[in-house]
């Protein structure tokens, strides 16, 4: 299909990890994002992936992404009450120029 | 750090009201983008600039139109709001190029009675 999917809920312990799903569809992206909106705010990127790349870490963040399977995962190690918020995966296509495709966003709630 | 500024957090307006959104960048950002974010339907973009005076309509432009007379403004107009375009409306900015980071500006939530 045309979308990038991912799950539309998490709820994880405060102090586990958090990992989010997505699965996207152009082979040949060359970018793949994750981008974090808290309550009542616009988006700001978390962190971003070449597609040459298997892994990418900082700080509490991994991003692992499976090219073979068209599947991105970003893991939160420590999550923490401030991690609440909705994460969107995005992708930049090739025949689409300079335009982010989103996923409909996961939203992390976190369990005291 | 890059600054995408949006004129109003919150707005409400009448059906058939003409509906003006505004957007600023202070990076010199030649791309400039609108979406809007609904519940359950995640972020869809309506227009799209790549320079001044040029626009592209994005997934969903029925009911919009845009205008773009300056580098760092991009501005998003209902010509006659509808109940249906109650959402909340986005910005962004990016640099020419692929794989450049498109930043956002906090939104202006749009209710239309």
């Amino acid at each position: 299909g045309e979308d990038v999917e991912q799950s539309l809920f998490l709820s994880v312990r405060e102090g586990d990890s958090s990992v989010i799903n997505c699965t996207y569809t152009d082979s040949s992206s060359t970018y793949l994002y994750w981008y974090k909106q808290e309550p009542g705010a616009g988006l700001q990127l978390l962190t971003y992936i070449f597609s040459n790349m298997d892994m990418k870490q900082d700080q509490r963040l991994t991003v692992l992404l499976n090219k073979k399977d068209k599947h991105l995962s970003l893991r939160i190690a420590d999550t923490q009450t401030g991690d609440s918020a909705i994460y969107f995966c995005a992708e930049i296509r090739r025949n689409r120029d300079d335009k982010i495709i989103f996923g409909k966003g996961t939203r992390l709630h976190i369990l005291p | 750090d890059v600054k995408v500024t949006q004129s109003s957090r919150y707005l409400v307006k009448r059906t058939g009201e003409k509906v003006f959104l505004e957007c600023v960048q202070d990076m010199d950002h030649e791309n400039m983008f609108w979406y809007r974010q609904d519940p359950g339907l995640g972020l869809r973009l309506i227009y799209f600039s790549y320079d001044v005076k040029m626009k592209e309509k994005g997934d969903i432009p029925e009911g919009y139109s845009v205008s773009r007379e300056k580098k760092e403004r991009f501005s998003l107009i209902l010509e006659s709001a509808s109940t249906n375009q109650t959402s909340m409306y986005l910005c962004a900015s990016s640099p020419r190029g692929r794989g450049k980071t498109q930043y956002f500006g906090p939104g202006t939530r749009l209710l239309v009675l």
